[in-house]
């Protein structure tokens, strides 16, 4: 258990809808990072925040944001969903702002786009 | 772009063989290379890093080779397991700015038979 904890674990809708993905990070750790898995493109990161505010930015469609909470959770709003957003969501947290490589991640947010 | 590429994308190994997984990257300011292992249905965890100052990294029967003249670094797995079974992506970072982010490979799939 990496102490990151993610929900929903599945999420089914329609295209054209808005969803919400929730993660809490590690006790302790002030970093969230997310990143879209997929079949093709392995895992593309898209965001991170670090103590509520946003430190870097990577190949986020305008359809999402993300935000960090003052309690350091995390949420990663995806709208007008298109079939292509169907991904595996992972949320990862580090103690640290800097990379270090040791990034502790949760189980994922399956998202399916009907 | 994909900055850091990595083969092979699966791979079928013997139990007691050896598993050689590469990677090759573009940004020489990439100065961090973990690798992370990723079981169904879990995320991915760190499994074992390098630094460039070094060319080789051993921790139990996981070997981590780097040459950064060819910006080339390789995961070698020996006595593989069929416990090993597992998708492995290396990636790649930087220490120098705050809030960098991690860039993966695409991942290769392990499979050990008993």
């Amino acid at each position: 258990d990496s102490g990151v904890t993610q929900t929903p674990k599945h999420l089914i809708t329609a295209t054209g809808q808005r969803v919400t993905l929730r993660c809490s990070p590690r006790s302790g750790d002030l970093s969230v990072y997310w990143y879209q898995q997929s079949l093709d493109q392995g895992l593309q990161f898209l965001i991170q925040y670090y103590n509520g505010e946003e430190r870097a930015k990577g190949n986020i469609l305008e359809r999402f944001s993300a935000q960090q909470f003052p309690d350091l959770h995390s949420e990663l709003n995806l709208s007008s969903l298109e079939l292509g957003d169907s991904a595996l969501y992972f949320c990862a947290s580090s103690v640290e702002a800097r990379v270090t490589g040791e990034l502790f991640f949760g189980e994922g947010s399956r998202l399916t786009v009907l | 772009q994909q900055q850091v590429k990595q083969s092979p994308q699966s791979l079928i190994v013997q139990k007691g063989g050896i598993s050689i997984i590469n990677c090759a990257y573009e940004n020489t300011a990439f100065d961090y290379f973990p690798w992370y292992q990723q079981f169904p249905g879990k995320g991915p965890a760190l499994l074992i890093a390098i630094r460039p100052d070094v060319s080789e990294k051993k921790e139990g029967r996981f070997t981590i080779s780097f040459n950064k003249s060819a910006k080339q670094f390789s995961l070698h797995i020996m006595d593989s397991q069929p416990g090993d079974s597992a998708t492995y992506f290396c990636a790649a970072g930087t220490h120098n700015n705050a809030g960098n982010m991690l860039t993966f490979g695409g991942g290769t799939r392990l499979m050990v038979k008993p």
